[in-house]
């Protein structure tokens, strides 16, 4: 059975640019979360997805929006890209959308941005 | 909003002594304590986790024990090996939200 997986591994984009990141969960997980990792720091969250609909969000600015699609696969968009958005994206899924569930991480998507 | 703190950054030991890391949260209505391992350039992985009805959980050599009311959780990790070596992150899961601490850099000295 396929982990968690995420596309594209590495991107770089320009200030100002758009930028969207693809998660699939593992099959038969209803819930999606996404994080920001900055170098050398931990995780920050940004939303989290269950069954379509958003049951969480974190401290971020307007510039970033998500979806979750009925396949539960999810997209994490990011507008006006700005040299400080330049981290680590981190998609995890688990079986539902209690806090108290298992989360499993997909490799991660590497934006750079100049 | 929650807020989790993590001491120390780092910690050097010993190959075959113990480590241990401490976490504070200020949510009390945070209810599930996982703690990552992350090796350089990887995803996070889960390696021992705790909900707020259990006080202490053990596998094999690592052990998570949770203080609610003080809220304090700590990861010991005994007999460490050089595999060991890699940055821990715990975290605290409320209203949908999973916030981690900053990190340890654990070095396992040969």
């Amino acid at each position: 059975d396929a982990g968690v997986t995420q596309s594209p591994t590495h991107l770089i984009k320009t200030r100002g640019q758009h930028v969207t990141l693809r998660c699939s969960p593992i099959s038969g997980h209803k819930s999606v979360s996404w994080y920001q990792q900055v170098l050398g720091q931990g995780p920050q969250f940004i939303f989290q997805y269950y069954e379509k609909e958003e049951r969480g969000r974190g401290n971020f600015p307007d510039r970033f929006s998500a979806r979750q699609f009925p396949n539960y696969s999810s997209e994490l968009n990011v507008n006006a890209l700005l040299l400080g958005d330049s981290a680590l994206y981190l998609c995890a899924s688990s079986q539902q959308g209690q806090s108290y569930n298992e989360q499993f991480f997909g490799p991660g998507t590497r934006l750079t941005v100049l | 909003g929650e807020n989790v703190e993590q001491h120390p950054s780092t910690l050097s030991v010993q190959e075959g002594d113990s480590a241990v890391i401490k976490c504070t949260y200020s949510d009390s209505a945070s209810n599930y304590f996982p703690w990552y391992k992350q090796e350089l350039g990887k995803r996070p992985q889960l390696i021992i986790d705790i909900r707020s009805n259990v006080g202490e959980k053990k596998d094999q050599r690592i052990a998570v024990t949770l203080n609610k009311t003080a809220k304090h959780f700590s990861l010991h990790i005994t007999e460490t090996q050089p595999e060991d070596s890699a940055v821990y992150f715990c975290a605290a899961s409320t209203h949908y939200q999973l916030i981690w601490g900053a990190g340890t850099k654990l070095i396992i000295k040969p």
